[in-house]
């Protein structure tokens, strides 16, 4: 199966707070998990990414932690801050198949 | 600012019409991918060119085509087409075709009315 199911649809966190987003997929050939930020009128912006080689992966205020035996990947946002107000996007890439699943996407709002 | 850049940032039009998207990657990226984002189908890989040649399809109509020149920037033709056609259309960039690292311009708006 290609799904990749992103939850929860929307986010509501208070400033400071951490905001978390799941993702699960279903296709072990998958071999790359980017996250993506996307504004209001703005095309997708890369955040982080992590292959399966690794359980976690940290830039800044953003963690990814992977799961591979759930298939299952999240992102974290510690002290999460108004500007990270924003629909996060993740996805999985069989780079080996040309395959890319996005989520759904998650709005997340931060209350300041 | 991603450094892809996308043309036009708007367009109009009717049913049955056909239109050009145009992409222009980052400096030194190869590889060119064309998405379309709408409301209820969220972001959709449509196809992906690497040096001119495709590379891989996603979920594109036959009414949709698609072509990378030799100086790597890419068009998305659009034809014959419907309401649903109606979505935002990113075209994003790698420098590698192994579809990581993707840097996504501002997107095309097409209304079809």
């Amino acid at each position: 199966q290609q799904q990749v199911k992103q939850s929860p649809q929307s986010l509501i966190v208070q400033k400071g707070g951490i905001s978390i987003i799941n993702c699960a997929y279903e296709n072990t050939a998958f071999d790359y998990f980017p996250w993506y930020q996307q504004f209001p009128g703005k095309g997708p912006a890369l955040l982080i990414a992590i292959r399966p080689d690794v359980s976690e992966k940290k830039e800044g205020r953003f963690t990814i932690s992977f799961n591979k035996s759930a298939k299952q990947f999240s992102l974290h946002i510690m002290d999460s801050q108004p500007g990270d107000s924003a629909t996060y996007f993740c996805a999985a890439v069989n780079t080996g198949g040309f395959k890319t699943i996005f989520g759904a996407g998650t709005r997340l709002f931060v209350k300041a | 600012d991603s450094g892809v850049t996308q043309t036009p940032k708007h367009l109009i039009t009717a049913t049955g019409q056909r239109v050009t998207l145009r992409c222009s990657p980052r400096s030194g990226d190869l590889s060119v991918y064309w998405y379309q984002q709408s409301l209820d189908q969220g972001l959709q890989f449509l196809i992906q060119y690497y040096n001119g040649e495709e590379r891989a399809k996603g979920n594109i109509l036959e009414r949709f085509s698609a072509q990378q020149f030799p100086d790597l920037h890419s068009e998305l033709n659009l034809s014959s087409l419907e309401l649903g056609d109606s979505a935002l259309y990113f075209c994003a960039s790698s420098v590698s075709p192994q579809m990581d690292e993707q840097f996504f311009g501002p997107g095309t708006r097409l209304t079809v009315l």
